[in-house]
């Protein structure tokens, strides 16, 4: 079965400084990588995916991550964040391009002016 | 235009309650799903249907019921509410295995 870790639920960082949001998981399969963006009182958003193409993706709003198969990461980077990027995060993992979606716990991110 | 849509927003409700949620999204996807988000922001899937057919059902209390009149729409129904089912629930839909998109979410509260 397939799950995700995210190390650090919240995460500070400075207006201007770079964003690092970790994520690391877990499939018995190659999986499908998404990141979602959750702003307060709304639904999520897709940020970003990977599905067994390019390693490195690039998202809307500035994000990228990395596929990193022999450290079962996907982290989210981001090389200056806004105030506008304040929000909960979320990483995502399908087995195999299944329907089925296993999120991790979600990390929220403040920016500080 | 938009593109997954839940209602109600907000649902408030005494225990031992029968209540409904409903989605449509008219992003002409085939395969709809509900969402729990408990309190502490985890998101956790409870129902997935495919062409009004139901392919994941995640040990979800079966006071919870969905019902799917067409691909089109994905109602969530819950007899005897309980206060452990206040959370925040979620449709999204997809196309087959790609990114799914969300609705804004159904806020219930079970009193």
């Amino acid at each position: 079965a397939q799950s995700v870790t995210q190390l650090g639920s919240h995460v500070s960082v400075s207006e201007g400084a770079l964003v690092l949001l970790r994520c690391n998981y877990s499939s018995s399969v190659p999986p499908y990588l998404f990141w979602y963006v959750q702003y307060p009182n709304q639904g999520l958003q897709l940020l970003l995916k990977y599905t067994s193409a390019a390693t490195l993706v690039k998202g809307i709003n500035g994000f990228e991550a990395e596929f990193k198969k022999s450290e079962t990461s996907f982290h989210l980077t981001k090389p200056s964040a806004h105030m506008s990027d304040a929000a909960e995060y979320f990483c995502a993992v399908s087995q195999g391009g299944s329907e089925k979606l296993v999120f991790g716990k979600g990390t929220k991110l403040t920016v500080n002016p | 235009d938009t593109a997954v849509s839940q209602t109600p927003k907000y649902l408030v409700t005494q225990m031992g309650n029968d209540k409904s949620i409903k989605c449509e999204q008219n992003l002409g996807h085939d395969t709809m799903y509900w969402y729990k988000q408990d309190s502490k922001k985890f998101l956790k899937i409870m129902f997935s249907y495919n062409n009004k057919e139901l392919i994941i059902n995640e040990t979800v209390p079966n006071r919870f019921s969905p019902k799917s009149p067409d691909k089109a729409h994905l109602n969530l129904h819950i007899n005897s509410l309980e206060l452990g089912d206040s959370a925040v629930y979620f449709c999204a839909s997809s196309r087959g295995n790609y990114e799914q998109f969300f609705g804004p979410g159904t806020r219930l509260t079970v009193l």
